[in-house]
């Protein structure tokens, strides 16, 4: 597709499980983020792809949490052993690795933990 | 490090008439972008308008323009003509300049409401 696509969109786990969501970028887009929304907020930074590269997981909130992108193009985050306040929108940005090009969005997924 | 801050939660505006929504960043940097993105509730952030911060000229997009001030690190968000297709969260962004490697950092967002 001509879009940043990411599944499932909507997610229900239960306390305690792992789950795994996917990103799907634009083609030739090297640079890839992520970025967690809580509800009622603005997204935060999670971690940074370049291509296969993991440059930035400074954002990452804890080492449940993991993110690979092993081909450079579609990436995986991991979040092991869930917590309710893990709950949040999941978003998926990709770009150009060019100065001046903007970040195009997924529709996220939406994770909740009961 | 680098915040963004929108004071207006909610917002509401009358169709035809025009809306201004707020937004202040804290920076050291000389050198970043601003955007304006737009998330409905499908929730896929769309990119609406951006500016880069060496670039005097205000930046506008059909009905959409900004007021960006940077000596006050104010980059507000004009729009005219407002529609019903208006209505969704608006949120304020900042990045540095360099490169395609840089994170977005957004402000809580402004809700806008459009009334018929």
């Amino acid at each position: 597709g001509a879009g940043v696509s990411q599944s499932p969109r909507y997610k229900v786990a239960k306390r305690g499980q792992d789950v795994a969501l996917r990103c799907d970028p634009i083609s030739g887009h090297v640079s890839l983020f992520w970025y967690q929304q809580a509800l009622g907020q603005g997204p935060e930074f999670l971690t940074y792809f370049q291509n296969e590269a993991q440059l930035d997981k400074s954002g990452l909130p804890s080492d449940r949490f993991f993110a690979e992108r092993p081909e450079g193009s579609v990436s995986t985050l991991k979040i092991q052993r869930t917590q309710q306040e893990d709950s949040a929108v999941y978003l998926c940005a990709s770009s150009l690795f060019l100065e001046n090009q903007p970040q195009h969005f997924g529709d996220g997924t939406r994770l909740s933990i009961l | 490090a680098q915040t963004v801050t929108q004071s207006q939660p909610e917002m509401s505006v009358q169709e035809a008439e025009t809306v201004t929504l707020s937004c202040t960043y804290d920076t050291s940097e000389s050198d970043y972008y601003l955007f304006w993105y737009k998330q409905p509730p499908s929730r896929q952030m769309i990119l609406v308008i951006r500016q880069e911060a060496y670039k005097q000229q205000n930046a506008t997009e059909n009905r959409f323009s900004v007021n960006f001030q940077k000596a006050a690190k104010s980059f507000s968000l004009k729009i005219s003509d407002s529609q019903l297709g208006d209505a969704a969260m608006y949120f304020c962004a900042y990045r540095k300049d360099q490169g395609g490697s840089e994170k977005l950092v957004f402000g809580k967002g402004t809700k806008l409401t459009v009334n018929p």
